[in-house]
């Protein structure tokens, strides 16, 4: 199975809204489905969830975060960008063959 | 609060098996949701392992071969097996719990180097 495709980077200015893309394929992430999730992840620590099933947030995190999805592509979106959301983010999604992928990863840069 | 916890040995020579563990603490393993292996080589991306709910199990096509997932639900801990290992799976190797469509719990990770 294909890693989802991501932009290696995503950069933003301190306020500034950034969004982040995660293309699958007709096995993943579809338009019939809620299969895609997305993870934050600083150096040297484990992913922490931040959306799952397309557009919902876990208690406790941001509302600055939100996802989306159309066809075979899901996004992320991040408002009021901040120093401290400067980390990667990976996307993933539960596949037609009942197994698991991630996305390739995005830096996010503040500048 | 649903918490893991991986273990097993940090290095392991080339052609061995590589044995983790994740203990799982404040959830029952058997009450229901998948238990997933996860790993992420240095300055790399995440990378689906395996997942199992109690008998039930699903591999990563390209591991498949080499991996063995399995559950000990007396100690509510679920276990890793990966054979026949090379330098190309050195990484960190993360325990979380699946809820199929995303994973929502996470063990802190174990650095587990093949080397000779």
């Amino acid at each position: 199975q294909s890693a989802l495709t991501q932009p290696a980077s995503v950069s933003g200015s301190l306020g500034q809204s950034i969004t982040i893309s995660c293309t699958g394929t007709s096995s993943d992430v579809r338009s019939d489905n809620s299969f895609a999730a997305w993870y934050q992840q600083y150096p040297g620590k484990a992913p922490q969830l931040m959306i799952f099933e397309v557009t919902n947030r876990p208690s406790g995190v941001s509302n600055r975060f939100s996802g989306s999805k159309s066809g075979s592509t899901a996004s992320l979106t991040i408002s009021g960008l901040q120093a401290e959301d400067e980390a990667d983010y990976y996307c993933s999604s539960f596949t037609v063959s009942s197994t698991r992928v991630f996305g390739t990863g995005t830096r996010v840069t503040v500048l | 609060q649903v918490q893991l916890q991986e273990s097993g040995p940090g290095l392991v020579k080339p052609s061995e098996t590589l044995s983790l563990i994740c203990d799982v603490s404040g959830y029952s393993i058997n009450s229901g949701y998948f238990w997933a292996w996860i790993r992420q080589p240095p300055g790399k991306g995440l990378e689906w392992i395996a997942s199992i709910f109690r008998t039930e199990k699903a591999y990563n096509p390209s591991l498949k071969s080499r991996v063995t997932i399995s559950v000990d639900a007396s100690k509510n801990q679920f276990s890793l097996i990966l054979s026949s290992v090379t330098a190309a799976d050195t990484a960190v190797y993360y325990c979380a719990r699946d809820r199929n469509r995303h994973f929502d719990y996470w063990g802190q990770g174990s650095l587990v180097t093949v080397s000779s």
